[in-house]
């Protein structure tokens, strides 16, 4: 089945901790999304890719790194530099055309403890 | 300006009514919209995509987009109380540009 996957889907850190959230995708996409959804809030931007070694910060990037070594992966960073990162992460990925939509991932929500 | 602008809500409408869903955007270039629901706790879902000028209906949802007001609107016929959640409104503005979201519309449908 062709879909995008994350995981896992609920992760706890410590503080002062890195941590690297999984994004996978087997639809062909070029582009890849990393948002960030605080409760009852929008979706906002960390960093986007649209072509495999290569990636751009979105909005809010500070305190996140990303790596497109691979088509299909997209992997996320939370560095012990983000001072809130307890959010619900979001991965998503579009055809290179942008005509169709983004597709989403499950989820990720991490809790700093 | 944010370049993609949504009334947050909350919605209301009763059971069986016509909601209303409203964005507009700054990007005049652009050239593809869409429409996604997210319920609570869940990842937003694509529900509708529009291209042209016009309407477009699929079962009980019509997207309406009027580019000379860089408007694109969200009907939802006869709502059920399935029908609550956020729905987001995204853009994209071609020519290798990022999708970009709204912050979305809260959508509640009363018994």
């Amino acid at each position: 089945d062709g879909g995008i996957t994350q995981s896992p889907k609920y992760l706890f850190r410590k503080e002062g901790q890195n941590v690297t959230l999984s994004c996978e995708q087997n639809l062909n996409h070029d582009a890849m999304y990393w948002y960030r959804q605080d409760p009852g809030q929008g979706l906002r931007l960390i960093y986007y890719s649209q072509i495999v070694n290569d990636f751009q910060k979105g909005d809010i990037a500070e305190g996140y790194s990303v790596s497109r070594e691979k088509k299909e992966s997209f992997p996320l960073t939370v560095t012990s530099a983000q001072k809130n990162p307890t959010a619900f992460y979001l991965c998503a990925s579009e055809p290179g055309t942008g005509g169709v939509g983004a597709f989403f991932g499950q989820g990720t929500r991490l809790t700093v403890v | 300006q944010k370049e993609v602008e949504q009334n947050s809500g909350p919605l209301s409408v009763p059971e069986g009514a016509i909601a209303s869903l409203n964005c507009t955007y700054s990007d005049r270039g652009s050239q593809s919209f869409f429409w996604y629901r997210q319920y609570s706790g869940k990842s937003p879902e694509l529900i509708m995509f529009i291209y042209s000028n016009g309407d477009k209906e699929d079962g009980r949802f019509t997207a309406q987009l009027n580019k000379a007001s860089q408007y694109v609107s969200l009907l939802i016929r006869d709502s059920q109380p399935s029908d609550s959640a956020t729905y987001l409104c995204a853009v994209n503005p071609g020519g290798g540009n990022k999708l970009t979201f709204g912050t979305g519309t809260q959508l509640k449908v009363e018994l």
